[in-house]
């Protein structure tokens, strides 16, 4: 059964800093998701990853595949506050089968 | 474009008894899912559907859980009896591609389940 592992679960970083999360997947997958979810709401997508050694940016986040090492990172630069979040990544299994992460909860100190 | 719709945005229920929750996703999207997150894990996909068939519902409790997509649009979700370990969040999400199309989907809200 496909699994898929985030680390870190918890992240505190101070403003200003550069961290990078890290999503592992235990089997072949072409495809992988980020989203991210505030505390008390739902889940916002952030990027999809469709192909080995796709690269995406969006301000201050870049997430990229490596699907031969079956991993994704999520790089985070020059963190603010309004990251604080938890990040979720999630791959398909098989045809169908969206898997998720366990979550890296992200809080940015002033 | 509105959104993902979800009711109710709570429920507080005692064990044994029956809930329903409802969604209405985003006009055109043709794949629904419905996800179970529990308090500090991530979303579980329970059952998914193209139009108004099941794609996949493999990790449904099916002796308890039961959901259903009328004519392709809304979709319910119902647990009966409900146990302590449903306590969750229930996440719907819609896509406008068929399953597994590699594009992302749209959650709605959820809706927070207590059972005492």
């Amino acid at each position: 059964e496909l699994k898929v592992e985030q680390n870190p679960l918890f992240l505190s970083m101070q403003e200003g800093k550069n961290y990078t999360i890290y999503c592992n997947y235990s089997t072949t997958s072409d495809r992988l998701y980020w989203y991210r979810q505030d505390p008390g709401k739902s889940l916002e997508s952030l990027f999809v990853l469709l192909s080995n050694g796709a690269v995406k940016q969006e301000g201050r986040l870049m997430a990229s595949l490596d699907t031969k090492a079956r991993l994704s990172t999520l790089h985070i630069t020059a963190a603010v506050h309004d990251l604080s979040a938890t990040y979720f990544c999630a791959v398909i299994s098989g045809t169908y089968k969206y898997i998720f992460g366990t979550g890296t909860r992200l809080k940015v100190l002033a | 474009e509105a959104g993902v719709a979800q009711s109710p945005r709570y429920k507080i229920i005692e064990k044994r008894q029956s809930v329903a929750f409802w969604c209405n996703p985003i006009s055109g999207h043709a794949t629904l899912y419905w996800y179970q997150q529990i308090l500090g894990q991530g979303p579980k996909l329970l059952i998914q559907f193209q139009n108004n068939g099941v794609v996949d519902d493999s990790q449904l409790p099916k002796d308890r859980f039961s959901a259903e997509r009328l004519k392709g649009v809304d979709s319910t979700l119902k647990i009966q009896p409900a146990k302590l370990e449903d306590s969750a969040v229930y996440l719907c999400a819609s896509s406008p591609y068929p399953a597994g199309g590699g594009e992302t989907q749209y959650f709605g809200p959820g809706t927070r389940l207590l059972v005492l």
